[in-house]
């Protein structure tokens, strides 16, 4: 049974530029979340989709966006990226909307210069 | 608004010792679930154990067990019989029951060493 993919694994941006971060569940999951992970920070939750609907969203402008389609699959979205913006995205998925545990892809790490 | 405090950024213990991780939380809700999560370096957020809220039950995982005390809103973890393969990040994390508000909070982590 596949785990949660995320792709790409690595990414390097510069400072305006726009990025794209791709999630496919498990299959037969229908709730994909995503959170940012910094030092800083720690783990924050940017949002959660279920059934291609945005369900619940985190403390984040609106630069950050995502959607998800009819397969689940989920993409993120940031706009205009800033130097603040590097750190590891990690997708989760579960089959119930919020999930009794998560299953978490190996993240993307961004890095913007 | 829910937090979530885990007070030791840094553990050790010899290989096939007990190590427990501390965690305290607050939360006014009675519906809520707690996580405890490991990230070795490969970066993956595997689940090591959860617990419902409304049950007085501990719960246990093999090795991994916890000491939940809603009362005290205390969730620590126990590790048994540790293993050089244990050797990561734990983090615990709350879900709220309420529903829309299902994000997970997750504490700032402690890094658990495994000596040999």
């Amino acid at each position: 049974k596949a785990g949660v993919t995320q792709t790409p694994r690595y990414l390097i941006k510069t400072r305006g530029q726009q990025v794209t971060l791709s999630c496919s569940p498990i299959s037969g999951h229908r709730s994909v979340s995503w959170y940012q992970q910094t030092p800083g920070q720690g783990l924050q939750f940017l949002f959660e989709y279920f059934s291609e609907t945005q369900r619940n969203k985190g403390n984040f402008p609106g630069r950050f966006s995502g959607r998800q389609f009819s397969n689940s699959r989920s993409e993120m979205n940031v706009s205009t990226l800033e130097l603040g913006d590097s750190a590891l995205y990690l997708c989760a998925s579960s089959y119930f909307e919020g999930g009794d545990g998560y299953t978490f892809g190996s993240g993307t790490r961004l890095t913007v210069v | 608004a829910q937090t979530v405090t885990q007070s030791q950024p840094e553990m050790s213990v010899q290989e096939a010792e007990t190590v427990t991780l501390s965690c305290t939380y607050d939360t006014s809700e009675s519906d809520y679930y707690l996580f405890w999560y490991k990230q070795p370096p490969s970066r993956q957020m595997i689940l090591v154990i959860r617990q419902e809220a409304y049950k007085q039950q501990n719960a246990t995982e093999n090795r991994f067990s916890v000491n939940f005390q809603k009362a005290a809103k205390s969730f620590s973890l126990k590790i048994s019989d540790s293993q050089l393969g244990d050797a990561a990040m734990y983090f615990c994390a709350y879900r709220s029951g309420v529903p829309g508000t299902y994000k997970y909070i997750f504490g700032t982590g402690t890094r658990l060493k495994v000596l040999a």
